[in-house]
């Protein structure tokens, strides 16, 4: 059962614009939450690892926030790119790593 | 610095066949996990070693075994194959080991298995 939502499943996104989604998780036993990318024909690339409550982190256009009492983390990417094409997986740790179906965002030149 | 490399990249059994597969972690990793990918599913976690021991194990069958070798390299087997075994298997190596469970991890490109 996965109890690590992703929404929405996909979407698409002009070039230039901007846009954000969302990883639901269970708010106990909370260890921490990872975000990776990963591309067509590539591995899964570790974007961030957040562990505190209202941890935000940003690597270049990116940015992730995560709210661990309510369970929820957003992922933002600002001024879509094409190489920002990708599926975006979340994971959960409690005693493992459970990863969430993905977000696939498509950036339309 | 290497990646983490998995070996074959694909290959393809038949029903009641068993297969293995093998990653070997990045230089000074302790830590291997194994993930299962197949259509509409999200990354399922098999099983997860550190130092030759299984430190946790997913929800799958009996028929889904791994072991950690001394130079970390990890293999798992998939034995009496069947159908729905067809995915891609993803092997991911961390630094951090029992006393640390928030370290990312470094996936290889996987393994690709066509069960017929």
């Amino acid at each position: 059962i996965l109890n690590v939502e992703q929404s929405p499943q996909s979407l698409h996104v002009q070039e230039g614009d901007s846009t954000n989604f969302t990883c639901s998780f269970p708010s106990s036993n909370f260890y921490a939450l990872h975000w990776y990318r990963w591309e067509t024909a590539k591995s899964p690339e570790a974007l961030f690892v957040m562990t505190l409550n209202g941890d935000e982190k940003k690597k270049g256009r990116i940015s992730a926030t995560l709210n661990t009492k309510e369970g929820y983390s957003y992922l933002y990417i600002k001024g879509s790119q094409p190489e920002d094409s990708a599926t975006y997986l979340c994971a959960f740790r409690d005693y493992k790593l459970s990863f969430g179906a993905g977000t696939t965002v498509t950036v339309r030149a | 610095k290497a990646g983490v490399t998995q070996t074959p990249r694909y290959l393809i059994k038949t029903r009641g066949q068993q297969v293995t597969l093998s990653c070997s972690p990045i230089s000074g990793h302790r830590s291997v996990s194994w993930y299962q990918q197949t259509p509409g599913q999200g990354l399922q976690f098999l099983f997860e070693y550190f130092s030759e021991t299984q430190r946790n194990k997913g929800n799958f069958p009996g028929r889904f075994s791994g072991r950690q070798f001394s130079n970390s390299r990890s293999e798992m087997n998939v034995s009496t194959l069947e159908l729905g075994d067809s995915a891609l298997y993803l092997c991911a190596s961390r630094s951090e080991g029992w006393s640390s469970d928030t370290g990312e991890l470094f996936f290889g490109e996987g393994s690709r298995l066509t069960v017929l």
